[in-house]
């Protein structure tokens, strides 16, 4: 599975959109963009995946650029709830390649009041 | 609501005990999953099933072995405690159906100590 580079921190004021990227240079053709947080003393969420087209739901919006090498997950408005530590991870579907992704340090993102 | 538990949100033992620790998840998942969490190390991937009776190694399944007898519960065994296995163990399920694969449901965490 291709690996993922995300900043160690970031900030961002309530209310505001919380914009986190993430860099997968080496991915291939039929790996998929995946996004989980986890909150602390938590188990990890899945908030959103994606292959190449723009996702959205309830929780997030995935903006994939067209070559694939990058994403962002979007919060449109941040709570303080939304403080965690955010994973990007990118993985290939079928048995093979169940789980087997990585989750590495991630995006420790805070909200401030 | 979809739920996985874990037997024991925080267990201390002493090196070289037997350690089992249990997974149920509610979902009827055909996958389950075994992690670690270690602080600058991430979320690494011990074990995982995709069937009863079925296990494939991860990245770091020394030390310990997997048991799934039943579709619901996948147990992990730690068959001579150490040190170095102090550490947050995760379990996690998914569907097997296309769309949702990799859509991983974990539970809340097991904090052990291994003394």
């Amino acid at each position: 599975d291709a690996k993922t580079t995300q900043p160690p921190s970031m900030d961002c004021a309530e209310g505001r959109a919380a914009n986190l990227p993430c860099n997968h240079s080496t991915i291939s053709g039929n790996e998929y963009v995946y996004w989980y947080r986890q909150i602390h003393s938590q188990g990890p969420q899945y908030i959103i995946h994606g292959l190449k087209n723009n996702e959205t739901n309830e929780m997030a919006s995935l903006i994939i650029t067209e070559d694939r090498k990058s994403s962002t997950l979007i919060l449109p408005h941040a709570t303080l709830r939304d403080t965690a530590v955010y994973y990007c991870i990118v993985r290939g579907l079928g048995n093979t390649n169940a789980g087997k992704s990585t989750f590495g340090d991630g995006t420790t993102l805070t909200v401030k009041p | 609501d979809v739920k996985v538990t874990q037997s024991s949100r925080y267990l201390v033992k002493r090196t070289g005990e037997k350690v089992f620790l249990e997974c149920v998840q509610d979902m009827d998942h055909e996958n389950m999953f075994w992690y670690r969490q270690d602080p600058g190390l991430g979320l690494r991937l011990i074990y995982f099933s995709y069937d009863v009776k079925m296990k494939e190694k991860g990245d770091i399944p020394e030390g310990y072995s997997v048991s799934r007898e039943k579709k619901e519960r996948f147990s992990l065994i730690l068959e001579s405690a150490s040190t170095n296995q102090t550490s947050m163990y995760l379990c996690a399920s998914s569907s097997r159906t296309a769309k949702r694969y990799n859509e991983q449901f974990f539970g809340p965490g097991t904090r052990l100590t291994v003394l």
